[in-house]
């Protein structure tokens, strides 16, 4: 079973609302990711950091901001929400063995935005 | 059954056969490869991985086979059942750079009784 957690499961918000969406694992991963998904497609990266005070931008970040304050927390906050980003939203973590080395992503169940 | 080429969609196999998902990925430097299993209202979940100095690595009832000369990897599910039905990814990632984990596009396997 995975530990980590997303919330809020579902979402429908207005157009210029400022959201966030949290995400915390119990694993003691030092990395952690955000992805983006409509329904049935690919994911494409939004956001990723290697640990505390570590926020990198993926392919799909411009529109979204990150912080790590804690192992355990990885929130995305949206500041003015817009009907293109409806869609899911899916936390990640894993391992890090050390640079040049890897581990399998581990998901939440996803956060399932609509802005209206 | 079995799928080729680049994509395909949706895949039907009838339950008790064996399943092969194919994967054509994009870059010749990537070194570790990932298939994740996701069914209807859930993330993706980590069936199998492999490294680029390997071209076999079984699981229980799953055996990733990767081709790095035409960069290409498969899923091969042994016995499908039932619960086998979701959507595949195959993901790959070059290590020594950005860590950066890309996903392909999936394939829903359907299965029929």
């Amino acid at each position: 079973e995975a530990d980590i957690y997303q919330t809020p499961r579902y979402l429908v918000i207005g157009t210029g609302k400022k959201i966030t969406l949290e995400c915390s694992q119990t694993m003691g991963h030092d990395k952690m990711y955000w992805y983006q998904q409509d329904p049935g497609m690919e994911l494409h990266l939004i956001h990723y950091s290697y640990g505390v005070n570590s926020t990198e931008k993926g392919d799909l970040s411009s529109e979204s901001t990150v912080s790590r304050i804690r192992t355990e927390h990885f929130p995305l906050t949206l500041e003015s929400a817009r009907p293109s980003h409806t869609s899911q939203y899916l936390c990640a973590s894993s391992e890090w063995p050390g640079q040049g080395d890897n581990s399998p992503l581990h998901f939440g169940n996803g956060t399932r935005l609509t802005v209206t | 059954g079995e799928s080729v080429g680049l994509h395909l969609p949706t895949l039907s196999v009838q339950e008790g056969d064996n399943s092969i998902i194919n994967c054509a990925y994009s870059n010749s430097a990537s070194d570790y490869f990932i298939w994740y299993k996701q069914e209807s209202g859930k993330g993706p979940q980590f069936i199998i991985d492999i490294r680029s100095n390997m071209d076999k690595r079984q699981g229980q009832r799953v055996t990733v086979l990767l081709n790095k000369t035409v960069k290409h990897l498969s899923l091969q599910i042994a016995a499908t059942q039932p619960g086998d039905s979701a959507v595949y990814f195959c993901a790959e990632n070059i290590s020594n750079r950005d860590d950066k984990i890309i996903f392909g596009k999936g394939t829903r396997l359907h299965i029929l009784p």
